[in-house]
């Protein structure tokens, strides 16, 4: 079946300008994260959804960042006003969620350059 | 609040050999999952193997195996005869299991260099 799909897979943007990044869960996936990643770093937690509660935005780093979950499926990372250490690449991933062990499904992530 | 800590930025280790890499987390709750991660250097991540807190074996996959030590909080991997293919980077994981709502949290990785 189909994975988890980012897109744009790169994206080259000038200092200053907002971009919106997206991801495409697993079907039935009800958990889904945010991550951001520099190059060679760990994995830097952003947002969490679950279902239909309030998401966790613990992670976001400042306020230019914002995302959006609609119907529960596909979701929307935005930044505005971009600065240059906003390059990273974004990473998305869904699961499975409940009490149980899920593990995660990743997609292939969005290189972000700001220029 | 949960942490998972990985001490070992990187790792050079000879083909061939057995590689352990390290992971010790921190957890107030009773149930829980953990996870290990690899990316290699293509960028995707891919799950490897978990262990659940309540499980009473140490999982297994393949050359994968997980040396959970509940009482000590650690969740070693343990990679049998490395191969070249196996150098990447490498993230234990962590999910508590009492609240649905719980998320997934990530230790900062070892990467792993395996040496021809």
């Amino acid at each position: 079946g189909a994975g988890v799909s980012q897109s744009p897979s790169n994206k080259v943007t000038e200092k200053g300008k907002d971009v919106e990044l997206r991801c495409d869960p697993i079907s039935g996936h009800t958990a889904l994260y945010w991550y951001r990643q520099s190059l060679g770093q760990g994995l830097e937690f952003l947002i969490y959804f679950q279902g239909n509660s309030a998401p966790d935005k613990s992670g976001l780093p400042s306020d230019r960042f914002s995302a959006e979950r609609t119907g529960g499926s596909v979701s929307t990372l935005t930044i505005q006003r971009t600065q240059q250490e906003d390059s990273a690449v974004y990473l998305c991933a869904s699961s499975l969620s409940g009490t149980g062990v899920y593990e995660q499904y990743f997609g292939p992530g969005t290189r972000l350059t700001v220029t | 609040a949960q942490k998972i800590t990985q001490t070992q930025p990187g790792m050079f280790v000879q083909e061939k050999e057995a590689v352990t890499l390290d992971c010790t987390y921190d957890t107030s709750d009773p149930s829980y999952g953990l996870f290990w991660y690899k990316q290699p250097s293509s960028g995707e991540m891919i799950f490897l193997i978990y262990q659940g807190s309540y499980d009473q074996q140490n999982a297994t996959e393949g050359r994968y195996s997980l040396n959970f030590q509940k009482a000590r909080k650690s969740a070693n991997l343990v990679i049998s005869a490395s191969q070249l293919g196996d150098s990447a980077m490498y993230f234990c994981a962590m999910r508590g299991l009492m609240n649905r709502d719980d998320k997934i949290i990530f230790g900062k990785g070892t990467r792993l260099h395996i040496l021809p």
